[in-house]
């Protein structure tokens, strides 16, 4: 299988850091997705990773590092409208996109 | 926005009938997929298609089939729909002419089968 693997729940404070894990099985992987998804709405892309390295996107960040089967999504200066879900999804060379179930994120004033 | 609407947004049907979501993109992605959701399971992919009549199953087929006769549109049909149908559906695309780019989502639909 294609197991991803990620927290069911985090809870943070507003202006605080947060750091959401994923893993996943390296055999035949070619990328890292990162998506965030509000409460009853689609999900929305956010990073996509395929080389080692940290790629930073303003407030958010993702890390990728392939020889380990492990990535993260770090979220800065955190708001209260990032309370959302963050599914992390590994892409292989069968073209499927595989998901996780996601991260249900809570941020507290 | 990358121009996908899904029709119905909701729908409430009963356990027998059948039932056909619609997919309907403007900007000529070769790429179009749909995926349900359900709690404790993310995002399951059903079946995409590659191109006009070009389609492949995903993880969870079984009792949903697709057509594509038009690059804009992408059907799924519930022949016979059941109560583990219940969900709520999502069709992507990804861009232009290249699979493992970036998926993006259409709003959703949410089907109740009772």
């Amino acid at each position: 299988g294609q197991n991803i693997d990620q927290p069911t729940e985090m809870t943070a404070t507003e202006g605080a850091i947060v750091q959401i894990n994923c893993t996943y099985q390296t055999s035949g992987f070619n990328g890292l997705f990162w998506y965030q998804q509000h409460a009853g709405e689609a999900p929305t892309f956010l990073s996509y990773n395929v080389l080692d390295g940290l790629e930073e996107k303003g407030r958010f960040s993702s890390f990728l590092s392939r020889s380990k089967g492990y990535s993260y999504l770090l979220l800065k200066e955190l708001q209260m409208k990032d309370s959302a879900s963050y599914l992390c999804a590994a892409f292989y060379n069968t073209d499927k996109l595989i998901f996780g179930t996601g991260t249900r994120l809570q941020v507290f004033p | 926005d990358a121009g996908i609407t899904q029709s119905p947004r909701h729908k409430v049907t009963e356990t027998g009938t059948p039932v056909t979501l619609r997919c309907h993109q403007t900007e000529n992605h070769r790429y179009m997929y749909w995926y349900r959701q359900d709690p404790g399971h993310g995002l399951r992919l059903i079946h995409y298609s590659y191109g006009v009549k070009d389609t492949d199953k995903g993880e969870v087929s079984d009792g949903y089939s697709v057509s594509r006769s038009k690059t804009e549109d992408f059907l799924l049909t519930l022949e016979s729909a059941t109560s583990s149908q219940t969900s709520v559906y999502f069709c992507a695309i990804s861009d232009p002419g290249r699979a493992g780019e970036t998926q993006y989502f259409g709003p959703g639909t949410r089907l109740l089968v009772l």
